[in-house]
């Protein structure tokens, strides 16, 4: 079946503009997670979304960073006023939450340049 | 959650096992051991978890000591496309952790023919 895609595969933009990252997940999975990843570096928590729940937001970096899961599917991360240290390679993944295991199926990332 | 040590880099000849090792000494009780990789400019893939007893799937084989001060992971026969980053995680199956996979360095494994 599907995995979890996400759009666009790259992003290039200028610094202090918008951008949008999307994430659909796997049918029926009811979390959703978005990391960044930058070069070098290890795997970054961003926001969890489980269910009908409120967001786990404890990993957003600053308040320029926002996002939302509308009919409990897919996802779109925010990033108002980008600036140089937001490039990176966004990933999201999703879980089916009621295992009792962390098993997370990921995307292949939005890789954001800011120039 | 509990720290994971892992060493940078390993080889490995195709065909014959790799034993990826990981130390855990502080792990709690509740944390699970995981395992994921990330192949070159891809998304990390999920490989095995365990919480005291040994597991194996498909994809590998994960062993835990005893005191679960350690585990290593096996991949019983290593192709070419099993070269990537391994990561070796700790992480409890809920509370305030859960979901949040966090990635060290992690060891480079390379296969070669």
């Amino acid at each position: 079946g599907a995995g979890v895609s996400q759009s666009p595969s790259n992003k290039v933009t200028e610094k202090g503009k918008d951008v949008e990252l999307r994430c659909d997940p796997i049918s029926g999975h009811t979390a959703l997670y978005w990391y960044r990843q930058s070069l070098g570096q290890g795997l970054e928590f961003l926001i969890y979304f489980q269910g009908n729940s409120a967001p786990d937001k404890s990993g957003l970096p600053s308040d320029r960073f926002s996002a939302e899961r509308t009919g409990g599917s897919v996802s779109t991360l925010t990033i108002q006023r980008t600036q140089q240290e937001d490039s990176a390679v966004y990933l999201c993944a999703s879980s089916r939450y009621r295992d009792s295991y962390n098993e997370q199926f990921f995307g292949p990332g939005t890789r954001l340049t800011v120039l | 959650d509990a720290k994971t040590t892992q060493p940078t880099s390993m080889d490995c000849a195709e065909g014959r096992a790799a034993n990826l090792p990981c130390n855990h000494s502080t792990i709690s009780g509740n944390e699970y051991v995981y395992w994921y990789r990330q192949i070159h400019s891809q998304g990390p893939q999920y490989i095995i978890h365990g919480l005291k007893n040994n597991e194996t799937n498909e994809m590998a084989s994960l062993i835990i000591t005893e005191d679960r001060k350690s585990s290593t992971l096996i991949l019983p026969h290593a192709t070419l496309r099993d070269t990537a980053v391994y990561y070796c995680i700790a992480l409890g199956a809920g509370g305030t952790s859960y979901g949040k996979l966090t990635f060290g360095q992690g060891t480079i494994l390379t296969v070669h023919p």
